[in-house]
């Protein structure tokens, strides 16, 4: 059973902070990993995309991935109220074809505090 | 350039219906996912469609099919419509052999009464 696991939060963070955001997954094969940012009611949109280990940076945002421990991880620097929102962190197999599609946790709800 | 699209965009249906949801996606892409989105459980893999054919489909019912045409365009039928099927139903597309991680249209809610 391919899992990602997220805390659900809410995690608060003072705006201009950074906020911090994680996961773990469960499937050694998993090799691509992406955040997305789901507004309430809205569908989830990516901001980040991490196949390496290390840091990957993007404007505010750096995605950073240990494949040695599962793990990956988002933050967000100088945090904006418009960042509140949930996040998603997904797997992919990449075992050729997308056939199982994206494993997705439930989400991080993040609420950036004026 | 278009992104993916879906209809409608609420539908609301009455338990032993069945719900037609469609999904357009973004032009020159050939795969078409399709995930549901219910309450506290996140976002959850449902059909695979490439190449007109359904490649592969996650853990749920028969109930759950569709079907892609020859544009690319998508489907997904659900029969005997059950109260927990009320969810976001979400549409993702990609192209194989690229960046896999799927765009997603803006959804459908459908609500199960």
């Amino acid at each position: 059973q391919k899992e990602v696991e997220q805390n659900s939060g809410p995690l608060s963070v003072p705006e201009g902070a950074i906020a911090s955001l994680n996961c773990t997954y469960s499937d050694r094969g998993s090799q691509s990993f992406f955040w997305y940012r789901q507004y309430s009611g809205k569908s989830p949109e990516l901001i980040m995309s991490i196949y390496s280990n290390g840091d990957k940076e993007d404007g505010r945002f750096t995605a950073q991935l240990n494949k040695a421990s599962q793990y990956v991880s988002l933050l967000i620097r100088d945090s904006q109220p418009s960042d509140s929102a949930t996040y998603l962190c997904a797997a992919y197999p990449d075992s050729g074809g997308g056939a199982d599609g994206l494993t997705f946790g439930k989400g991080t709800h993040l609420i950036i505090q004026p | 350039e278009a992104g993916v699209t879906q209809s409608p965009t609420h539908l609301i249906k009455t338990r032993g219906q069945q719900a037609t949801l469609r999904c357009s996606p973004i032009s020159g892409h050939t795969s078409v996912y399709w995930y549901q989105q219910a309450l506290g459980l996140g976002l959850q893999f449902l059909l695979w469609y490439d190449e007109g054919e359904e490649r592969n489909r996650g853990n749920f019912p028969p109930r759950f099919s569709g079907r892609q045409f020859p544009n690319y365009s998508s489907e997904l039928n659900v029969n005997a419509l059950e109260l927990e099927d009320s969810a976001l139903y979400l549409c993702a597309s990609n192209s194989l052999g690229v960046n896999p991680a799927a765009f997603f249209g803006q959804g459908t809610r459908l609500t199960v009464v």
